[in-house]
Order: structure tokens, then C-alpha cells, then sequence
């Protein structure tokens, strides 16, 4: 059959568990790197970032963790709540050589559904 | 707190038109850029600009021009309306390269 769209990867976790999000970024160049959380019918919202010279970040419930050597980033929420379902972007921002511009890239996103 | 507004939140318009994407943000910030977002593919980069007048391409700039004469508008159009220009486009700003990025609520465009 013909193909609408792609599905997005889907995390499914009960309330109370602490949801692993994964992204693999593409450029090794890039310097900065941030988690975005969307709901239905909105823009995507700031939740945490890091920049490249550090491997570790804790916000309030969410943990970036950053390992450059497999271009590798990921986000930890601890105690998982109703209210944290939504599509979880990373995006990274890749420099621009040439002047002090810089491109910001998001990944495709993952689905986290969160059990009562 | 940061503002991005986008001019409209649905649009409707006919194959062939030329169409406008306004953008305004009231924090002063250096970068603006514009996405696309479709089912299953994210997020992905049209255009963004660094600093007045100047504009470079992302990903996806085929079908799409900008402008930014002042500081706080970025508009994205559209030359020729064609119906793979169907999507959500969502615009954003940053006060400067390496900080947070915000988001408008984005602009549902039809192409019918």
C-alpha cells in the first residue's frame, strides 16, 4: 500500500518509571545541543541543553547526557508523569565557518506515552 | 518572557499564489529561523538568518525565499503555492548562536 508518513519511534512507559529518550546527532563539528518537548497543537518547548566541552547536565527531573565520541546524546526524566507525554526533539547547532552564524538542526523526534 | 508570534495560525491558499509567512519577535535576538514540520520527518530547516539582511539557506530551501530588513521580522515566502507545501511551518529566535531557541505556535498551511 502506498505510504502517508513516517512513524515516529514510541516510548511507552508507566507513570512513576524513570523514560530514557536516545539521539544520534550528525556533525562532529557540532558545539551545542538541546531537548525540546512539543504537545499536540504547539511549538516545541526549551527543556534542557548542554554544550559540547561538558558530558553531563541535570535540570529539575531531566538529566542530558552527551557522549561525543558516538556523537550521542540522550535525555533522562525521572518519575515519569501523565503530563510528559508529548514528541521529545534533540537539535543541535552546527557553526558555521565563515561567520558567527549557526545552523540549527532537530532530530526527527521521538513519541513518549506515558501509562496511568 | 520571549515572544514569537507568527501572523496567522491556519491559512488556506490555491495553487500558484504567493504567499507570506510573518514572523515577529520582541526580544531583541540575533537569529531567526524557519522549519517546516511534517508527520514522521521533525523538524526541518528552510532558511535561518544571523543578523539583518542576511539570510542563509538550511535544508529545504527549495520553493522558499526570505527576508529580514529589520531586526524582529523574518518572513518566509512562498513564490509559487504549489501542494507539497502543505505542512506546519513554525518560526524561532535566539538572542545569539549557542542559546535557546523559541518558538512561535506555528502557521498550519493548506495548498489546495
Amino acid at each position: 500500500g502506498e505510504s502517508v508518513g513516517l512513524h515516529l519511534p514510541t516510548l511507552s512507559v508507566q507513570e512513576g518509571d524513570n523514560s530514557i529518550i536516545n539521539c544520534a546527532y550528525s556533525n562532529s563539528a557540532s558545539d551545542y545541543f538541546i531537548w525540546y518537548k512539543q504537545e499536540s497543537g504547539k511549538g516545541p518547548q526549551f527543556i534542557i541543553d548542554i554544550r559540547s566541552n561538558m558530558d553531563k547536565r541535570q535540570g529539575q527531573r531531566v538529566t542530558v547526557l552527551l557522549n561525543k565520541t558516538v556523537k550521542h546524546l540522550s535525555l533522562q526524566i525521572a518519575a515519569t508523569q501523565p503530563g510528559d507525554s508529548a514528541v521529545y526533539f534533540c537539535a543541535e547547532n552546527m557553526p558555521l565557518i565563515y561567520n558567527q552564524g549557526g545552523k540549527l538542526i532537530f532530530g526527527q523526534g521521538t513519541e513518549l506515552s506515558v501509562k496511568p | 518572557d520571549v515572544k514569537v508570534t507568527q501572523s496567522s495560525r491556519y491559512l488556506v491558499k490555491r495553487t500558484g499564489e504567493k504567499v507570506f509567512l510573518e514572523c515577529v519577535q520582541d526580544m531583541d535576538h540575533e537569529n531567526m529561523f524557519w522549519y517546516r514540520q511534517d508527520p514522521g520527518l521533525g523538524l526541518r530547516l528552510i532558511y535561518f538568518s544571523y543578523d539583518v539582511k542576511m539570510k542563509e539557506k538550511g535544508d529545504i530551501p527549495e520553493g522558499y525565499s526570505v527576508s529580514r530588513e529589520k531586526k524582529e521580522r523574518f518572513s518566509l515566502i512562498l513564490e509559487s503555492a504549489s501542494t507539497n507545501q502543505t505542512s506546519m511551518y513554525l518560526c524561532a529566535s535566539s538572542l545569539q548562536v549557542n542559546t535557546e531557541a523559541f518558538f512561535g505556535q506555528g502557521t498550519r498551511l493548506t495548498v489546495v
